[in-house]
């Protein structure tokens, strides 16, 4: 089955710095690669995802990039500011009916003023 | 108008009881989950159905057993709980099963002592 890794586990910067987040996947059939950040007490909302056929993807402060040969996708924020702490997770998923998506361990963010 | 809505948000119960957590969504969704987030955040798929049927059951064990009476309701039962259930408990639903974006709802606490 698949295997998500995710780094770093924390990850802190000041305000208006760039944060870069790491995953690495195992299953090749996977097409699908949505990120999600958790705020404190809620549910995990998603913030960008991407698909196999597209390397890259951005929505304004926030890009995701795909290489499918490396199985590797990143997370990244620009322009940091103190409502982007959080934890943040990335997730693979082949689309396939029967599976769900799996998820890394997440990445706690710390962006202080 | 919440999206995907848990109830209880917090749940402490004695070792051995039997206890439910409802979910409902109104996205008009046809897949639902059940996710366990555990206290270092790992987030684990432990069930999911599509409009009624099971189509997901990883090792989870006897003592869970989800009901789905309609495909916008997905409910967890869990008897004799034991210490190591307690976690936080997310409901979320899909357009698709496999894939696609999903709404998670806020969680549900469960702590059992």
């Amino acid at each position: 089955g698949e295997n998500v890794e995710q780094h770093p586990s924390t990850l802190s910067v000041q305000e208006g710095d760039s944060a870069v987040i790491k995953c690495t996947y195992s299953d090749s059939a996977s097409n699908y690669f949505p990120w999600y950040k958790q705020e404190l007490g809620k549910g995990p909302q998603l913030i960008i995802d991407i698909r196999s056929n597209v390397g890259e993807k951005k929505d304004q402060r926030i890009a995701v990039t795909l290489n499918k040969t490396a199985k590797h996708f990143s997370l990244h924020i620009t322009e940091t500011q103190p409502e982007d702490s959080a934890v943040y997770f990335c997730a693979a998923s082949d689309g396939q009916a029967g599976t769900a998506l799996i998820f890394g361990k997440g990445t706690t963010l710390s962006v202080s003023s | 108008d919440t999206a995907v809505s848990q109830t209880p948000k917090y749940l402490v119960t004695q070792m051995g009881n039997d206890k439910s957590i409802k979910c409902e969504q109104n996205l008009g969704h046809d897949t639902m989950y059940w996710y366990k987030q555990d206290s270092k955040k790992f987030l684990k798929i432990m069930f999911s159905y599509n409009n009624k049927e099971l189509i997901i059951n990883e090792t989870v064990p006897n003592r869970f057993s989800p009901k789905s009476p309609d495909k916008a309701h997905l409910n967890l039962h869990i008897n004799s709980l034991e210490l190591g259930d307690s976690a936080v408990y997310f409901c979320a639903s899909s357009q698709n099963p496999g894939g696609g974006g999903y709404t998670f709802g806020s969680g549900t606490r469960l702590t059992v002592v």
